[in-house]
């Protein structure tokens, strides 16, 4: 299985601010993924990573809100910016590795917005 | 689209009782199935996966999970519940495809001594 790191852990930022979280994995990984999982609520898709090309959003989720970057096979940021309280959820960063049908999870940031 | 339905917000099961949680799927062609598991400020842990082959998957925990293509289900059981295994559950799907993991909205499990 692939281990994931995510930093920060856990934040707590101003409104109007953005935040970039870092996913580590400690393996190359062609598939990454990103979602949302607001307070008490499952986890929703915001946007397919792969290395080499765009990423690719779900609907209601924008570049330009969520600008995300993979500059390599095994890390990638996701930056939420101008940040408003509907924003305080957990962030978790999903990868598939090769040859693998299931998908691992980091363990996430908890980000809160005032 | 690809969808999971978990009906139940909920499940109360006493220890040493069995236990099942609930989930059926939407998918177009066949589906790739999974459950995970959320314990309290945890990050997700990958349970077990149905993607062919014998429609009762054993999984981690002494979990398993019967596919019911028919009745497009894939409900999670275990034969005897521990109040460790209190947690939030979710089921998930994806085609066959590159496609990510579509989320049910979990099951939380109390386990009751």
């Amino acid at each position: 299985s692939a281990v994931i790191s995510q930093k920060p852990s856990r934040d707590i930022c101003q409104r109007g601010t953005s935040l970039t979280i870092q996913c580590q994995v400690d393996s190359q990984v062609t598939m990454m993924f990103w979602y949302r999982q607001q307070p008490g609520q499952s986890l929703t898709l915001i946007a397919t990573a792969n290395q080499g090309s765009e990423a690719t959003y779900e609907s209601g989720f924008v570049i330009d809100k969520f600008p995300i970057s993979r500059p390599n096979l095994t890390f990638s940021t996701l930056t939420v910016s101008n940040m408003s309280p509907e924003d305080s959820s957990i962030y978790l960063c999903s990868v598939r590795a090769g040859g693998r049908d299931e998908q691992f999870f980091g363990p996430g940031t908890r980000l809160t917005v005032l | 689209a690809q969808s999971v339905a978990q009906p139940e917000d909920q499940v109360n099961v006493a220890e040493g009782n069995p236990l099942t949680v609930k989930c059926t799927y939407s998918v177009s062609g066949n589906p790739y199935l999974f459950w995970y598991v959320q314990y309290p400020n945890r990050g997700l842990q990958f349970l077990l996966k149905y993607i062919t082959g014998d429609n009762l998957v054993k999984g981690s925990y002494g979990f398993e999970a019967e596919f019911n293509k028919s009745q497009t289900s894939f409900h999670l059981k275990k034969p005897s519940a521990l109040v460790s295994d209190s947690a939030l559950y979710f089921c998930a799907v994806r085609d066959t495809g590159n496609t990510p993991l579509v989320f049910g909205k979990g099951t939380r499990l109390s386990v009751i001594a």
